[in-house]
């Protein structure tokens, strides 16, 4: 079974703070994405990695940064997290090539 | 611009009734297609796919259509059974693309006992 592990399910943290929230796959994956979920607003794409030291921007990736120093790691990088960045953030896997990506737990971060 | 389009926000169904939830999509290099399901507190899990060759593809209780002349899938569930409440995203991607997927907004199934 392939496992897509984030390492909070809820984190708080203070506006200003930098926040870290880390990805890690088991099944070899090129591919890793990160994605925000938001009431009425579906799936977002921030930013996506098709190989180590590789990244590309999303759709709403002001405000993000992202980092895979090793094929099975993906950070999220929030520098100086805001308010509006409240929100589900979720991480996702697949192989090259192929369209199913395969989604860990998600982390729910509030910034207060 | 929003290319994949779920255009009713929610949807209630009898148990034992047929669920149909629909999809619109407006980019024509999209190729193939996907829906995913989201239990709260849950990431999503892929549910079924479908390739452009192909206008149907059933797994068990799930159906998908597609129609590409009117760039719309559909996803039918029979019989809808209450563990089916969920959220339900459709999806879509385009050859070439990294396996980057093109997420609609999502439907809210609930299933009536």
């Amino acid at each position: 079974d392939v496992k897509v592990t984030q390492s909070s399910r809820y984190l708080v943290k203070r506006t200003g703070e930098k926040v870290f929230l880390e990805c890690v796959q088991d099944m070899d994956h090129e591919n890793m994405f990160w994605y925000r979920q938001d009431p009425g607003l579906g799936l977002r794409l921030i930013y996506f990695s098709y190989d180590v030291k590789m990244k590309e921007k999303g759709d709403i990736p002001e405000g993000y940064s992202v980092s895979r120093e090793k094929k099975e790691r993906f950070s999220l990088i929030l520098e100086s997290a805001s308010t509006n960045q409240t929100s589900m953030y979720l991480c996702a896997s697949s192989f090259n090539n192929k369209n199913i990506q395969y989604f860990g737990a998600g982390t729910r971060l509030s910034v207060l | 611009d929003q290319q994949v389009k779920q255009n009713s926000p929610s949807l209630s169904v009898q148990e034992g009734r047929i669920s149909i939830l629909n999809c619109d999509y407006t980019n024509s290099m999209f190729d193939y297609f996907l829906w995913y399901k989201k239990y709260p507190a849950e990431g999503p899990t892929f549910l079924i796919s479908i390739s452009s060759i192909k206008d149907k593809n059933e797994d068990g209780r799930f159906t998908v259509f597609l129609n590409k002349s009117a760039k719309h899938l559909s996803l039918h569930i029979v019989p809808s059974q209450p563990g089916d409440s969920a959220v339900y995203f459709c999806a879509a991607s385009a050859t070439g693309a990294n396996s980057k997927l093109t997420f609609g907004k999502g439907i809210t199934l609930s299933v009536r006992p």
